[in-house]
């Protein structure tokens, strides 16, 4: 167990709909990270939150959008959803923002849209 | 832009063989380098890193070497088992920020 908890595991879900994934990090982690997962194009990191902060962008899609509250846990946000979508989305977090430190990934939240 | 490159296609070999699965990356400055592993239904999970050349991160008898000179980072192990059975994907982060760069990711198929 990472520690990172994602909800919910599976999701199914028609185009034009929109939904929330959400992730907690690990206790005390402050950077929270969502990646994508897809046959196609591998995985591909999207945003970064840093306590509260947006960090860093990544291959994000306008439709898509997160947050992260004040109690550190984030919400990635899946709008005008289109069958290409259909992914697994991964958060992870890790303590710090600079480079070299282990990050802990939750098991995904498989998006599948109809 | 920095990308990391792993050989294509999945790696079948029986228990007890040796394992190698190569890594290229391609950036700017000196990443840090990690395997990650990922098992069937499961999140990934570190296996092993190296921060700076010449560096050795070594795990679960899986060792790899940063070596700067040929942009390598090949994750090798001498006697694989059933239970390593998984995607290993290689990937890179800077030390300005902690986000991930993948490569594709190898299957890795170990037969009894």
């Amino acid at each position: 167990d990472s520690g990172v908890t994602q909800t919910p595991k599976h999701l199914i879900t028609a185009t034009g709909q929109r939904v929330t994934l959400r992730c907690s990090p690990r206790s005390g982690d402050l950077s929270v990270y969502w990646y994508q997962q897809s046959l196609d194009q591998g995985l591909q990191f999207l945003i970064q939150y840093y306590n509260g902060e947006e960090r860093a962008k990544g291959n994000i899609l306008e439709r898509f959008s997160a947050q992260q509250f004040p109690d550190l846990h984030s919400e990635l946000n899946l709008s005008s959803l289109e069958l290409g979508d259909s992914a697994l989305y991964f958060c992870a977090s890790s303590s710090e923002d600079r480079g070299g430190m282990e990050a802990f990934f939750g098991q995904g939240t498989r998006l599948t849209v109809v | 832009g920095d990308s990391v490159t792993q050989m294509e296609g999945p790696v079948t070999l029986s228990e007890e063989a040796f394992l190698t699965i190569n890594c290229t990356y391609t950036a700017t400055g000196y990443p840090s380098l990690f395997w990650y592993v990922q098992y069937p239904g499961e999140g990934l999970q570190l296996l092993l890193k190296a921060t700076k050349a010449d560096d050795k991160g070594s795990n679960k008898g899986f060792e790899a070497t940063y070596r700067k000179e040929t942009t390598s980072f090949h994750l090798e192990k001498g006697s694989v088992q059933v239970s390593d059975s998984a995607v290993y994907f290689c990937a890179l982060s800077f030390y300005g920020n902690n986000r991930l760069a993948f490569g594709k990711g190898n299957q890795v198929v170990v037969i009894p």
